[in-house]
């Protein structure tokens, strides 16, 4: 079985430039989740999908950061613009729905914002 | 609302020694708990869990857990660490009722030769 695949690995950008980050949950996975682990701390969820709709965004600063799951699949999270305090890694997670409280991780995408 | 205080930041120990992080939470409701490791440039991978029934959850790669609801507690242990270990380790909790997880400040573990 495939795991969660996310792209690109790592990212460096200057501050006020934006940013996307693409998401592929394990197949048949209904939920889809976006964390931010900035340095020295646990992952913090940003939003969580189910399908392709959204489930809770509450910390998930939407001045700036959007995220969106069309056809409830593969998901996009975007940071537009950047901040130097948006370093961070950006895990994707997925699980079979909302209720399964295992939760698959992807590697991560790093990014540096200079 | 679901906390998680992890109560030591690093944890050192000799290769084939114990070893024992701890984990604390607090919650209004039931819980959920989870033990998830984390590689170098890898994302986090399930250790264990305790959903319900026995309190003592057994894991991946000779892991273990305790769950101690009057203290409050969910420490992860393991009789004999391998340099293969060292990793970071977090502890995270969800309430029942597909509530989020809330992780710990995770433990960095290093194993010495």
């Amino acid at each position: 079985e495939a795991g969660v695949a996310q792209s690109p690995r790592y990212k460096i950008i200057e501050k006020r430039q934006s940013v996307a980050f693409w998401c592929n949950p394990i197949s048949g996975h209904a939920t889809l989740y976006w964390y931010q682990q900035i340095l020295g701390q646990g992952p913090k969820l940003l939003i969580q999908f189910q399908n392709n709709g959204v489930v809770d965004d509450s910390q998930l600063p939407k001045d700036r950061f959007s995220a969106e799951r069309l056809k409830g699949v593969d998901s996009t999270l975007k940071i537009q613009p950047a901040k130097l305090e948006d370093s961070a890694v950006y895990l994707c997670a997925s699980s079979l729905n909302r209720l399964n409280n295992e939760q698959f991780f992807g590697p991560g995408t790093r990014l540096t914002v200079l | 609302a679901q906390s998680v205080t992890q109560l030591d930041s690093q944890v050192p120990v000799f290769e084939e020694a114990p070893v024992e992080l701890r984990c604390n939470y607090s919650s209004s409701v039931s819980v959920y708990l989870f033990w998830y490791v984390q590689y170098p440039n890898q994302g986090l991978q399930l250790l264990l869990k305790y959903l319900s029934g026995s309190t003592l959850v057994k894991g991946i790669n000779g892991f273990e857990a305790e769950f101690n609801k009057s203290q409050t507690s969910f420490h992860l242990r393991k009789p004999s660490v391998h340099i293969s270990d060292t990793a970071e380790y977090f502890c995270a909790v969800t309430g029942q009722g597909a509530q989020k997880l809330v992780f710990g400040q995770g433990t960095r573990l290093t194993i010495n030769p």
